[in-house]
């Protein structure tokens, strides 16, 4: 099956810096999502992204698909920003049925 | 989007019980999940569970550890039966038709003690 692979898988930020989370994945997808996973464990959709470049406030993302890789671009990080930043990949599981796969996510902690 | 419902949002539980989790949907979908996250782990799907049908299970999962309800198509039941520590998760439902966005519920955090 497909492998989906995120970098860094833990991340200390200082607040008020940035960072950038990778995602590679082994084979071609029908489309790419970046959730955040809250302490409470509640995943947060933050980008459907099968190709190309989103905004929504200091957060943005980027997928490349020829190149097989997705970037999560976060700025100005606040603690709220706290948790685990999972992508996840859809692939043709067949009998038309599509599938989910996870990465292992990137528990990233923004100190005050 | 999909806005999903899932209770309880959390249990403790005794080794050797049952806990039914329910998630309701506020739309039409033809096709739920069931996603299991142990302790630091990432998701694994569990089953995808089809209105009138039988849920389909992956690999290592079995219908009589975690059998699933779909009595309509906005509404589906995952129980896990028989519970041992091992089973203490995070355990989340799941709605997004093929090849477009998938929505979870809050997720229910499960201790068996």
């Amino acid at each position: 099956g497909i492998q989906v692979e995120q970098s860094p898988p833990d991340l200390i930020l200082q607040e008020g810096a940035n960072s950038t989370l990778r995602c590679n994945f082994s084979d071609s997808v029908n489309n790419l999502q970046w959730f955040h996973q809250n302490p409470w464990g509640q995943l947060i959709n933050l980008f459907y992204i099968p190709s190309g470049t989103k905004q929504n406030g200091r957060l943005s993302a980027t997928t490349v698909a020829t190149e097989r890789y997705s970037l999560l671009y976060i700025s100005s990080s606040q603690t709220t920003d706290s948790g685990v930043y999972f992508c996840a990949v859809d692939t043709y599981s067949g009998a038309g049925s599509y599938q989910l796969t996870f990465g292992k996510g990137t528990k990233l902690s923004v100190i005050p | 989007s999909a806005v999903i419902s899932q209770k309880p949002s959390r249990d403790i539980c005794q080794r050797g019980t049952s806990l039914t989790i329910q998630c309701q949907v506020d739309s039409q979908v033809t096709m739920m999940f069931w996603y299991r996250q142990q302790p630091g782990q990432s998701l694994t799907l569990i089953a995808t569970a089809n209105q009138g049908s039988e849920a389909t299970y992956e690999s290592g999962f079995v219908i009589d550890k975690f059998p699933i309800s779909r009595p309509n198509l906005t509404f589906s039941t995952l129980t896990v039966s028989n519970m041992s520590p091992e089973d203490s998760s995070i355990y989340l439902c799941s709605v997004g038709e093929g090849n477009t966005e998938a929505f979870f519920g809050q997720g229910t955090r499960l201790t068996v003690v």
